[in-house]
């Protein structure tokens, strides 16, 4: 079993659209959590941290259910410009370690 | 503020030929990392180091080797290139603050 697994999409959504990513992990342990996007080609780059509390950071929203071992984003009001992959991240153990699941990849379309 | 930055960005190798790829980061980061990006999976850690003098094994190791002899300098070696080890590849640091990826190697085997 992965560590952290994500349904890879793709996801195509008209602008405007709001749509939903899920995430789970498998172990317990785990310290932090994130998202990260990465466009075609390019590096990971952070979007957001992960609470247990939820965060929101303008159209975006995560959610953090270590009962579960779930971790959610929603994007409201999809931009075009939202197109790309979107990566969950767990960090845990020694050296601050990141595990990658594979990305969802979202297609925002006119 | 360079960042992290990757050495070189392309490259094409003949299978058995050796070659080194070079990490440096200018933002006194004691954690350093690479990793590895094949198509439909997430990046998988290879190696890593948590300060100078020092290097571990992640979760896909073999194949390569890693020196730090430096700080701000973290190494990735092929001794015998491989098709399998055609990807693309993430150096990152961290620690205490943040995590920074360079921009990726694409490095090809054939």
């Amino acid at each position: 079993r992965k560590e952290v697994e994500q349904d890879p999409g793709p996801f195509n959504v008209p602008e405007g659209a709001t749509v939903a990513f899920n995430c789970t992990y498998s172990n317990s342990a785990s310290q932090s959590f994130f998202w990260y996007r990465q466009d075609c080609r390019k590096e990971p780059k952070l979007l957001m941290s992960v609470y247990s509390s939820g965060n929101e950071d303008g159209r975006f929203t995560a959610q953090l259910n270590r009962a579960s071992q779930y971790i959610s984003l929603l994007i409201r009001d999809s931009k075009l410009s939202d197109s790309a992959t979107y990566l969950c991240v767990v960090k845990g153990g020694g050296g601050n370690k990141l595990t990658f699941g594979t990305g969802t990849q979202l297609k925002v379309e006119l | 503020n360079a960042g992290v930055t990757q050495t070189p960005k392309f490259r094409v190798l003949k299978t058995g030929q050796s070659m080194t790829l070079l990490c440096a980061q200018d933002m006194n980061h004691e954690y350093m990392y690479w990793y590895r990006q094949d198509p439909g999976m997430g990046l998988r850690l290879i190696h890593y180091s948590v300060g100078e003098g020092t290097t571990a094994k992640g979760e896909v190791p073999d194949g390569y080797n890693v020196s730090r002899l430096k700080k701000q300098n973290f190494l990735l070696g092929l001794e015998s290139a491989a098709p399998s080890q055609t990807s693309v590849y993430f150096c990152a640091s961290s620690y205490p603050y943040g995590y920074t990826f360079g921009s990726g190697t694409r490095l090809t085997v054939v």
